[in-house]
This record gives C-alpha cells, structure tokens and sequence, in this order.
C-alpha cells in the first residue's frame, strides 16, 4: 500500500519563500508529482520528479529524496494568486496515480 | 477535444437513485482514472484503465460503485442506490503511457448531491 502525509494548512505572507513537505512510504515508485489545486476547480500539474534532486521551474521548484521517502515543493516570491491546495501525488508503477489530502497555502498581504 | 471532458458539471440526486457519469478523456489518451474529492479533502482513487488491460478498481468504496470504458475511450462511473455520503465531486483525468513524465489532466469534474 501507499501512505502520503503533508501538512493540512500553512499560512505565508506575500513576496517570501514557502516549503511545503512530503513524506511517503510507498512498495512502488516512479516518481512523485505535485499538483496545485485552486478551490473549486480541478488540479493542474506542476512538478513530476523521477531522480533525487532538485528540479526547478520559474517561481516553482521541487526537491526529491528517495532513500528518505522526502519531497518538498518550495514556492519562491509569493503571490496571492498562489494561495491554494498542493498535492503531493505518487506514480506507484503501471503509470497509477496516487494523492495525498493536499497542503491548503493561504498567502497573506 | 482539447481537455477532458466531464459531464454533468451538477447533479442533484435523490437518495436511493442510480446516476451515471460520464468521462471523455483526450483523444490518445489510454490511461484514465477516476477520483472522488469531497469537501477540503485531497482526491481519492476509485478505478485506473490502463489500455486494454483490466481496469484496477482497488479505490472503489463499495459494490454500489462501478465502470466501465468502452472502446478505450469514453468512460461511465456508475453509482447505484445512491447515499448521501456519496455526494462529492467526481474528477477524471487521463494521461499517456509514453514516457516517464506521465502527467494527469483532469476534467472538471461532477458535482454530486444526494438529497
């Protein structure tokens, strides 16, 4: 089985640097996504790590230990338009997908 | 289509009804996956399609729960005799087989509510 834990909520004030974790233990692995979900609406991909490191893109970028079961998604010069849920999501082998609970961000002014 | 394509947006059902829902992933597309969010909660796996292979329905929540893909294309979630637990909304996604870097696009989704 698989088993994703991230934190429910973090607040973070606009223009700073936020990390938001995540921890899994897992029987298969390919890599390890992460999607932005704004309330209301579906998620959209950010971020798909296959190798340990850090992989970056604009404002985003995502970190992966697969010996410690670790990734972080670290959000750089912060927007309100930033505020909303960060899934953390496994690619468990056969190309099948699966989500934790999501970090809701709330980005203050 | 561009997207994924989910239909309907809305449903109101009555408890103890079936509903269909339905799912038009992107053309090409051949894996497909349902997933069930209810409120300020992270996405729940139901059921994967993966091509022509036998779909993994590990994540349905019950008996009551089915789908089906016909033709590798569009797919029908169906929920029979309906519970009010079951209101949630309803999200599907495909993606590709080829390549490491296979990407979720998701639909919409289904909003579902049983009264």
């Amino acid at each position: 089985g698989q088993n994703i834990d991230q934190p429910t909520e973090m607040t973070a004030t606009e223009g700073a640097i936020v990390q938001i974790n995540c921890t899994y233990q897992t029987s298969g692995f390919n890599g390890l996504f992460w999607y932005q979900q704004h309330a209301g609406e579906a998620p959209t991909f950010l971020s798909y790590n296959v190798l340990d490191g850090l992989e970056e893109k604009g404002r985003f970028s995502s970190f992966l230990s697969r010996s410690k079961g670790y990734s972080y998604l670290l959000l750089k010069e912060l927007q309100m338009k930033d505020s909303a849920s960060y899934l953390c999501a496994l690619n468990t082998g056969g190309f099948k997908t699966i989500f934790g609970a999501g970090t809701r961000l709330f980005v203050k002014a | 289509g561009a997207g994924v394509s989910q239909s309907p947006s809305n449903k109101v059902t009555e408890k103890g009804k079936d509903v269909e829902l339905r799912c038009d992933p992107i053309s090409g597309h051949t894996a497909l996956y349902w997933y069930r969010q209810s409120l300020g909660q992270g996405l729940e796996f139901l059921i994967y399609f993966q091509g022509n292979s036998a779909p993994d329905k590990s994540g349905l929540p019950s008996d009551r729960f089915s789908a089906e893909r016909t033709g590798g294309s569009v797919s029908t979630l169906t929920i029979q005799r309906t519970q009010q637990e079951d209101s949630a909304v309803y999200l599907c996604a495909s993606s590709t087989s080829r390549g490491m870097n296979t990407e979720a696009f998701f639909g919409q989704g289904t909003r579902l509510t049983v009264v």
